[in-house]
């Protein structure tokens, strides 16, 4: 079966920077859309970041565009997100998320999830 | 972006009866890209149906999503226990953008 196991998650200072990764398992992550989702405390489902399969072109949600990088590394299987500039409106669980085709579809494959916590 | 509005906020039922879960589109939702998807506390999301009725591997043929264009439906019937959660809805139309509604809370009555 398909694994996904996100790290990296923590407490973070407002202004401050982390990094996510997310080892995929089971399959060619670079064959495949993968994306960043995250769930604010009590709150629901935000779409966050996506690289695509194949040509690897990425896109952002407008809440963390500048600020929030994602990409991938093809020889460890894993996917990235690189968040800068951090703001308590950021603190979240972040799940990678996987879809059935190289650019859409539905996410049929998740991770447990980190959570990142940006707090003074 | 397309917005995706889910309503009822909460949904008050109790076993055995059956729900109705609404999600409205701001504009229209290109070949129904619409999935719901069902998270129980503590737990991850888990894909019931997308394309807008097309219930995923294993999930039980009381789920059903009907709706195209802009309304889209996702009908519980026979509720059992393990179905109170909260239930959201994506569309990818936009893809490899999506969006989500806020969410459903389903709760026993």
């Amino acid at each position: 079966d398909v694994q996904l196991l996100e790290s990296g998650g923590g407490l973070v200072q407002p202004g401050g920077s982390l990094r996510l990764s997310c080892a995929a398992s089971r399959f060619t992550l670079t064959s495949f859309a993968m994306s960043w989702v995250r769930q604010a405390p009590g709150k629901g489902l935000e779409w966050v970041a996506v690289i695509t399969g194949s040509g690897g072109s990425t896109h952002y949600a407008d809440s963390v565009k500048g600020r929030f990088t994602v990409s991938r590394d093809r020889s460890s299987n894993t996917l990235f997100l690189h968040m800068t500039s951090l703001r308590a409106e950021d603190t979240a669980m972040y799940y990678c998320a996987k879809r059935p085709g190289p650019i859409g579809g539905p996410f049929h494959f998740w991770g447990l999830g980190t959570r990142v916590t940006v707090s003074s | 972006e397309i917005v995706l509005t889910q309503s009822p906020d909460t949904l008050s039922l109790s076993p055995g009866e059956s729900a109705s879960l609404s999600c409205r589109a701001s504009q229209s939702v290109d070949n129904n890209y619409l999935a719901w998807y069902q998270q129980r506390p503590g737990q991850v999301p888990r894909l019931l149906v997308y394309h807008a009725s097309s219930r995923d591997t294993g999930i039980p043929d009381r789920f059903s999503g009907s709706g195209s264009g802009t309304d889209f439906t996702l009908t519980i019937n026979g509720l059992e226990l393990e179905d109170f959660a909260v239930y959201h809805c994506q569309q990818y139309s936009t893809a490899p953008m999506c969006s989500f509604g806020q969410g459903t809370k389903l709760e026993i009555k």
